[in-house]
């Protein structure tokens, strides 16, 4: 399982745009990147998924460099409600049972 | 609401005893996976299902054991509690079990008194 690194925090302001990066040096070729949000005391939500280039969903955007290995999700126009923990996961598709490794992921604080 | 349904929402027992966290996966899922999460140790994985076989295992200690039925369903049982076992207790489930895309319930969360 490739490791992974993120900022551990971040703060920004309401309406800013929020880039938080993950350093995976040694993703492996079928690896994807999957990006999660978990609000205190709730299960962690699927936020976007991506391979190479840019994948964007109504939430968020997904940048990944040739290299594939760093990621960046981009969050545009934050609010206060995008106060949450941010997790970068590396993985999957191994054929030998998908272990979807959390690492301490980033905690976002969004200010007025 | 993410359709995985974790019973029961709260649990407080005392050191010693066991105890059984269900969970219902979404509709159409055949993967289920258990997480616990507490202040000092993050999000830990611990075990993987896939219709109803263990597929992957993690950081499950050997009083801790889990089960997924016919129906999908799938157990967590924890035995031997100790006061470190308290925490959140997260079922997820996916598609396929090789989907990085999966739903999390709301967590059960167990006190150890």
């Amino acid at each position: 399982l490739a490791k992974t690194t993120q900022p551990i925090s971040m703060d920004s302001y309401e309406g800013q745009e929020v880039n938080i990066t993950c350093s995976h040096n040694n993703i492996a070729t079928n690896d994807y990147i999957t990006w999660y949000q978990q609000f205190p005391s709730q299960g962690p939500r699927f936020i976007i998924q991506g391979y190479k280039t840019k994948v964007t969903n109504e939430v968020a955007s997904l940048f990944i460099p040739a290299d594939r290995k760093s990621s960046t999700l981009s969050l545009p126009r934050v609010s206060l409600s995008d106060t949450a923990v941010y997790y970068c996961l590396v993985g999957g598709l191994t054929g030998g049972g998908n272990k979807l490794t959390f690492g301490t992921g980033t905690q976002l604080k969004v200010e007025l | 609401d993410s359709g995985v349904t974790q019973t029961p929402k709260h649990l407080i027992t005392a050191t010693g005893q066991r105890v059984t966290l269900r969970c219902s996966p979404r509709s159409g899922d055949l993967s289920v996976y258990w997480y616990q999460q507490s202040l000092d140790q993050g999000l830990q994985f611990l075990i993987q299902y896939y219709n109803g076989e263990e597929r992957a295992k993690g950081n499950i200690l050997e009083r801790f054991s889990a089960q997924q039925f016919p129906d999908l369903h799938s157990e967590l049982n924890l035995s031997s509690l100790e006061l470190g076992d308290s925490a959140l207790y997260f079922c997820a489930s996916s598609v396929t079990g090789e989907d990085t895309e999966a739903f999390f319930g709301q967590g059960t969360r167990l006190t150890v008194v």
